[in-house]
């Protein structure tokens, strides 16, 4: 089993600032099987990166996904209010595993 | 719209079982893969299983195998979930997610991404 690794636990920024998000795997992600999903309070986890790098449909281009191998980046380029969620990585280039997740939250 | 909507969780003693369904609307269901995500208290996200688009292919999580039983009527539109000899740890959110495609590999189905996911439902193991 593939185990995702994702880092900070939490990251706490102000509106227009960036954010980092890190997913590391315990080993190499077939094809850069990896996708990134948004969780807010209450609703479904929602779809943004898949391929490690390709938007879903609807998802604005603030949001930007990169990397290979074992070492992939979730990046949201001026933050919002509504940004505000927990962010899990995917792999499913094997039996799919899920990130433990990234709390963002805008002061 | 895609849309996903759970029915069936609720509180069951340990060995005890429920069945899960999941409605979709909005789409050619028959054509895409399905799974079951789920989230414990305090925890991640885990996958749980998968079928198939036809329905011919399940795979299973470890944690599940031999337990839980996944299934689906396209003709209703209708995913299922059978879990029996359910444990504490079993507790959870329930999902029921449409996979965007339906891959097999030598017959298994392979999970990929999922662009829609239902509310979930909550079962709890007590």
């Amino acid at each position: 089993e593939i185990v995702l690794t994702q880092s900070p636990g939490t990251l706490s920024l102000s509106p227009g600032e960036r954010a980092t998000l890190s997913c590391r795997a315990s080993q190499s992600v077939i094809s850069s099987y990896l996708a990134w999903y948004q969780r807010k309070p209450g609703q479904a986890p929602r779809l943004l990166i898949y391929g490690a790098s390709s938007r879903a449909i609807g998802i604005p281009d603030r949001f930007s996904g990169s990397g290979s191998g074992t070492d992939f980046t979730l990046t949201i380029r001026r933050l919002e209010p509504e940004d505000s969620a927990v962010y899990y990585c995917q792999q499913y280039g094997s039996s799919p595993t899920f990130g433990g997740g990234t709390k963002v939250e805008i002061k | 719209e895609v849309q996903l909507l759970e029915s069936g969780g609720g509180l069951v003693q340990p060995g005890g079982s429920l069945r899960l369904a999941c409605a979709a609307s909005g789409y050619t269901f028959s054509t895409y893969a399905m799974s079951w995500v789920r989230q414990a208290p305090g925890k991640g996200l885990e996958w749980v299983s998968a079928i198939s688009g036809p329905g011919g292919s399940t795979r299973y999580a470890d944690s599940v195998k031999g337990r839980f039983t996944m299934s689906r009527d396209n003709s209703k539109n209708m995913l299922y979930l059978q879990m029996n000899s359910l444990r504490d740890e079993d507790t959870a959110v329930y999902y029921c997610a449409k996979d965007t495609q339906s891959l097999t590999f030598g017959g298994v189905i392979v999970p990929y991404y999922f662009d829609c996911w239902g509310q979930g439902t909550l079962v709890t193991v007590s």
